[in-house]
């Protein structure tokens, strides 16, 4: 299939570590932030949303962390399984821009046995 | 229930051909997306509709690049006389109608992988 994942970002983690996945935005306007995890071959699938009015949600065994002052965004996985390699793209949404998301480069994601 | 769903799934054609590509959104879902991915690189957006009102063609690389949506259906996406910078997969999202100012979920098919010779 369809690589996705050529000349991005990299991060390569041991399977039951935890992962963090870094974003940084450039809009402050931004008011809605979403991470997606795309294995080869396939859309985008949704993993958590946050908006600006909170900076933690917490999903399955997922986390995101956002930071309005410096315009930061993570993503955190807990226990790390060979299911979650795949390239994680973190996207925003700026008030008022009809809803079409502003989709960041991306990073792969390796977890190694 | 069922996602989005695109096709073909897969696209090969000649420089200069037009070619037309199909999607499906969730049922319900009164808004729809276009976006494109180049090969290792995040996903541009190319057009939106939201139920009767006039689409957001802002992203539309140029007038070769069309699209046509009936009612809070199928969505068609168009290139004509393709190049090879055309090269992509062709992902569309669909979600919810926005309201209150709050953004709604998008979610996405499976893709359209064009390769233009």
């Amino acid at each position: 299939g369809e690589s996705v994942g050529l000349h991005l970002p990299t991060l390569s983690v041991q399977e039951g570590d935890n992962s963090i996945i870094n974003c940084a935005y450039s809009n402050s306007a931004s008011d809605y932030f979403i991470w997606y995890k795309q294995e080869s071959g396939k859309g985008p699938q949704f993993i958590i949303d946050i908006r600006s009015n909170m900076d933690k949600r917490q999903g399955q065994r997922v986390t995101v962390l956002l930071n309005k002052t410096v315009k930061h965004l993570s993503l955190q996985i807990a226990a790390t399984q060979p299911g979650d390699s795949a390239v994680y793209f973190c996207a925003e949404n700026i008030e008022g821009s009809q809803g079409n998301l502003i989709f960041g480069k991306g990073t792969k994601l390796s977890v190694k046995p | 229930g069922a996602g989005v769903s695109q096709s073909p799934s897969n696209k090969v054609t000649e420089k200069g051909k037009d070619v037309e590509l199909r999607c499906d959104p969730i049922s319900g879902h009164t808004a729809l997306y276009w976006y494109r991915q180049r090969l290792g690189q995040g996903l541009e957006f190319l057009i939106y509709f939201q139920g009767n009102s006039a689409p957001d063609k802002s992203g539309l690389p140029s007038d070769r690049f069309s699209a046509e949506r009936t009612g809070e259906s199928v969505s068609t996406l168009t290139i004509q006389r393709t190049q090879q910078e055309d090269s992509a997969v062709y992902l569309c999202a669909s979600s919810l109608h926005r309201t209150s100012g709050l953004t709604e979920t998008q979610y996405f098919g499976p893709g359209t992988r064009l390769l233009v010779l």
